[in-house]
């Protein structure tokens, strides 16, 4: 079966760093997500992608965060300055259309120290 | 938004036994899709249902979705220690056009099955 693929598996920084999560989503899909899970906490939606933009976004996801597709193929997810808050598992995932399955990568387990 | 309540929070099974995980909406659920998780793991997809009174299984595993699209339960059969983790449902809302279209997760059913 097709798979959702994400690098790093484990991200450390420091506060204040930049990061960039990156997924290589499933060829024929339409629409990219990415999730974030907090340990012990819900898989939270942090925003959709679709068309070459996003398409929705949660309230998590503010200034501090950004994602692209710029060769139609990687999919990133950036945070500008990482706060302590930020740690957290953060999962691409990505279907063909509404009402499909959804796919999701085994997820970046990301730390700010 | 969409709530989704899972019960119980975490079950503890000996190993044959069978289970039963509930997943209830405050919404009429559009599509009810039930993932499995392994701790730090990613989600792995196990049955989707979109119809009232659906049910569908795999392996040991049924899901099933009530007539009214608002609870949907999950039945272990003879559980396994390959049952255990942990086991989201998910909810797509009605279809937005290609406004995001994305699933909203209820809580989790933190699974352990002894020997």
């Amino acid at each position: 079966e097709p798979e959702v693929t994400q690098t790093p598996s484990h991200q450390v920084t420091q506060m204040g760093q930049e990061v960039i999560l990156r997924c290589v989503p499933i060829s024929n899909h339409l629409y990219f997500y990415w999730y974030r899970q907090i340990l012990g906490q819900k898989v939270e939606f942090l925003v959709s992608f679709y068309n070459n933009e996003i398409s929705e976004k949660s309230e998590i996801f503010d200034d501090q965060f950004s994602v692209e597709r710029p060769d139609g193929s990687n999919f990133t997810l950036k945070i500008r300055s990482t706060k302590l808050e930020d740690s957290a598992m953060y999962f691409c995932a990505g279907r063909q259309w509404w009402g499909e399955k959804l796919f999701f990568g085994s997820g970046t387990q990301l730390s700010v120290l | 938004s969409q709530e989704l309540e899972q019960s119980p929070q975490s079950l503890i099974v000996q190993e044959g036994k069978n289970l039963t995980i509930n997943c209830t909406s405050s919404k009429t659920l559009y599509g009810l899709y039930w993932y499995k998780q392994k701790y730090g793991e990613g989600l792995i997809f196990l049955m989707m249902l979109q119809k009232g009174g659906e049910e569908k299984s795999h392996e040991k595993i049924t899901a099933k979705l009530d007539e009214k699209k608002q609870q949907s339960s999950l039945h272990i059969t003879a559980s396994q220690p390959s049952h255990a983790g942990i086991y989201l449902c998910g909810a797509d809302r009605g279809y937005k056009g290609n406004a995001g279209n994305m699933l909203t997760f209820g809580g989790g059913t933190r699974l352990m099955v002894k020997p």
